[in-house]
């Protein structure tokens, strides 16, 4: 089965941390996936990559960077921590090829205080 | 961005009855998902539909794709416990392979 690990379920981190919030795949997958998910929003995507080295704006990507540096490995930063950026953070995979389901990881859960 | 209306938000019902999902848009998709994600996980993909008009079944579940692939249901037969989850919809933009998300319908089925 395709796994997409990431790293923390839970996370507490203070106003103006910079934080990191790791997510790897094992099964090559091309193109990776940056989500956050609240109440009555559903989910909104911040970052994708199609690629090493590539990333691409989603639809909310003030306040967060991302890197991919390897094929299996993609990181969402958040700069500066906000209290507005507590939320469920879920990174998905996707082989290439227009049909293919999105696997996720399992979430993390970030509070900023 | 495309967007994606799911209905109703919330539903609860006993078990055994029929329940419907809608997913709806302006706009056409490529393709039309279906994930269901339980609390503390990600979601899980449970079907693609592809072809306007194509009605797929998984066990108790019926997915339908609408003719002109801009909306999409899901109708679950006689609901269990079971199938208490956050059920979203989502469509596969033509412009690339980039995912918009329906805000989820959340299902509860009571013993």
């Amino acid at each position: 089965d395709v796994k997409v690990t990431q790293s923390s379920r839970y996370l507490v981190k203070r106003t103006g941390e910079k934080v990191f919030l790791e997510c790897v795949q094992d099964m090559d997958h091309e193109n990776m996936f940056w989500y956050r998910q609240d109440p009555g929003l559903g989910l909104r995507l911040i970052y994708f990559s199609y690629d090493v080295k590539m990333k691409e704006k989603g639809d909310i990507p003030e306040g967060y960077s991302v890197s991919r540096e390897k094929k299996e490995r993609f990181s969402l930063i958040l700069e500066s921590a906000s209290t507005n950026q507590t939320s469920m953070y879920l990174c998905a995979s996707r082989g290439a090829g227009t049909f293919g389901g999105y696997t996720f990881g399992s979430g993390t859960r970030l509070t900023v205080v | 961005t495309q967007l994606l209306e799911q209905s109703p938000q919330f539903l609860s019902i006993q078990e055994g009855e029929n329940l419907t999902v809608y997913c709806n848009s302006s706009s056409v998709f490529s393709s039309l998902q279906w994930y269901r994600q339980e609390p503390g996980e990600g979601p899980v993909l449970l079907v693609t539909v592809v072809t306007g008009g194509e009605v797929k079944k998984l066990k108790r579940l019926t997915f339908q794709f609408g003719d002109a692939r801009k909306d999409s249901s899901l109708h679950i037969t006689a609901a269990q416990p079971g199938d208490t989850g956050l059920y979203l919809c989502a469509g596969v933009e033509t412009s690339g392979s980039r995912l918009t998300f329906g805000e989820g319908t959340q299902l509860t089925v009571n013993p």
